[in-house]
Order: C-alpha cells, then sequence, then structure tokens
C-alpha cells in the first residue's frame, strides 16, 4: 500500500518558539494532503486541507496564521506552528490519497508537546 | 454537520470471544466509510473501506457492515485475540477527494 511518513515524530519546544512538521507521500504523489490534530481521549479533527500549488483550506476555528501550511510539491506538505503555547500540545497526522484512489493513508503522526 | 458517533466508547473481553463495534453517523450521503486501527501513541492503520453503494467488506476475522439509509456501520471482530487491543475508529467521508470525518473511537482491549 502507499505510505506516508511524517517527521518528526516527536518534538519537545518551548512557549513561543516555531515546530516544523513534514508529511511526506513516498511512493506516491498527492496534490492534496490533509493535517488533523488529535487531543487526549479525543477524535481526529480536521485542521486544514493542503493543496499544493495553491493555499491551504483551513476549518473554522484554525487560526492560519498561527498554523502555516506548505505544500510546495507533490510529495511534501509542511505544517508549521508559530509562537506555540502549551494549548498546541497534540498529536497531528497528516493523510493523503493517491490519484484516483479512495483510502486515505496516514502518516505515523506527531507528537507536539509546548513546555 | 456529519457527525460521527461510536458505541461503546470502551470494550473488555476475553480472548476468543466474537464482538461488535457499533458507529452511526447523522449525515447518510456519504462517499464512502473506513474503519481504522490506532494503537496508543501511534498513528492510523486502515482496516476496511466500504463505499455508499457496497453493503460490507471482509478481511480475514473482520467484517464491515453499511446500512447507509439508517446512517449506521458495524465492525464485527471473530475469535478476538489480545494482539487486536486497540482503539478503532470510524469514519466517513461525503465526497471523493474531501477529508474524513471521524468518531471518538472504541478502545477495545483483549484479554488472555
Amino acid at each position: 500500500g502507499a505510505v506516508v511518513s511524517q517527521h518528526p515524530s516527536w518534538v519537545i519546544c518551548k512557549s513561543g518558539t516555531s515546530v516544523k512538521i513534514e508529511c511526506r507521500s513516498l511512493d506516491f504523489q498527492a496534490t492534496t494532503m490533509f493535517w488533523y490534530r488529535q487531543f487526549p481521549k479525543q477524535s481526529l479533527m480536521l485542521m486544514a486541507t493542503s493543496n499544493e500549488g495553491s493555499k491551504a483550506t483551513y476549518e473554522q476555528g484554525v487560526e492560519k496564521d498561527k498554523f502555516l501550511i506548505n505544500h510546495a510539491s507533490l510529495t511534501l506538505s509542511t505544517l508549521t506552528v508559530t509562537s506555540a503555547h502549551p494549548e498546541d500540545s497534540s498529536f497531528y497526522i497528516c493523510s493523503a490519497s493517491p490519484s484516483g484512489v479512495d483510502t486515505q493513508y496516514f502518516g505515523p503522526g506527531t507528537r507536539l508537546t509546548v513546555l | 454537520k456529519q457527525e460521527v458517533t461510536q458505541i461503546p466508547a470502551a470494550l473488555s473481553v476475553p480472548e476468543g470471544e466474537n464482538l461488535v463495534l457499533n458507529c452511526s453517523f447523522t449525515d447518510s450521503a456519504i462517499y464512502n466509510l473506513q474503519w481504522f486501527r490506532q494503537d496508543p501513541g501511534k498513528g492510523l492503520t486502515s482496516l476496511l473501506l466500504i463505499q455508499s453503494s457496497q453493503r460490507e467488506q471482509t478481511s480475514g476475522r473482520l467484517n464491515a457492515s453499511l446500512d447507509k439509509s439508517s446512517g449506521r456501520s458495524t465492525l464485527y471482530i471473530a475469535a478476538s485475540q489480545p494482539g487486536d487491543s486497540a482503539t478503532y475508529l470510524c469514519a466517513v467521508s461525503n465526497q471523493a477527494g474531501t477529508a474524513l470525518i471521524f468518531g471518538k473511537g472504541t478502545t477495545l482491549s483483549v484479554s488472555s
């Protein structure tokens, strides 16, 4: 099956700093990737839709200036959490689908802890 | 707005039991439905995908059914094993190529 990777798998940072998370489709191209966030004991919630070569589409309540998304190529999308605060601590997961395939493939997730 | 609910939230069973996990969704106009497995602190593993025109899908000891008109899906696990212990997530897609809407999951514990 298709493989999606994320880097880093976990990161700890100080409050006020910025953190970049990468999502890569390893063996397929993806014009669209999705970024989700999962708080403890909660479900995955869509944050934004990343579109290659254009601006991301953010869900209601997600600050686009705080969560910067760049989809510079067909295999890479990045999520940058700017000026991170403890309430941003969460599990961030990306997903993508090969063209013409309905199944979404998820990355292994990135655990962000903001001190 | 589509909402997905999973019942029960947690389930504990002895090894060997057959079990059923339930998923319901409020808007029956779905494109497809997926069942995922998530181990603690890990990402998601896709188990089964059911297209809106299908009634069920099977993979090994897993069988997922879909009743689109009533907004329900079930995941049947036969002869459960301790290795099946994980959180099982149900998710629907309303259109092709769109993001998934997830339930909160059912956390399954199978004791040996």
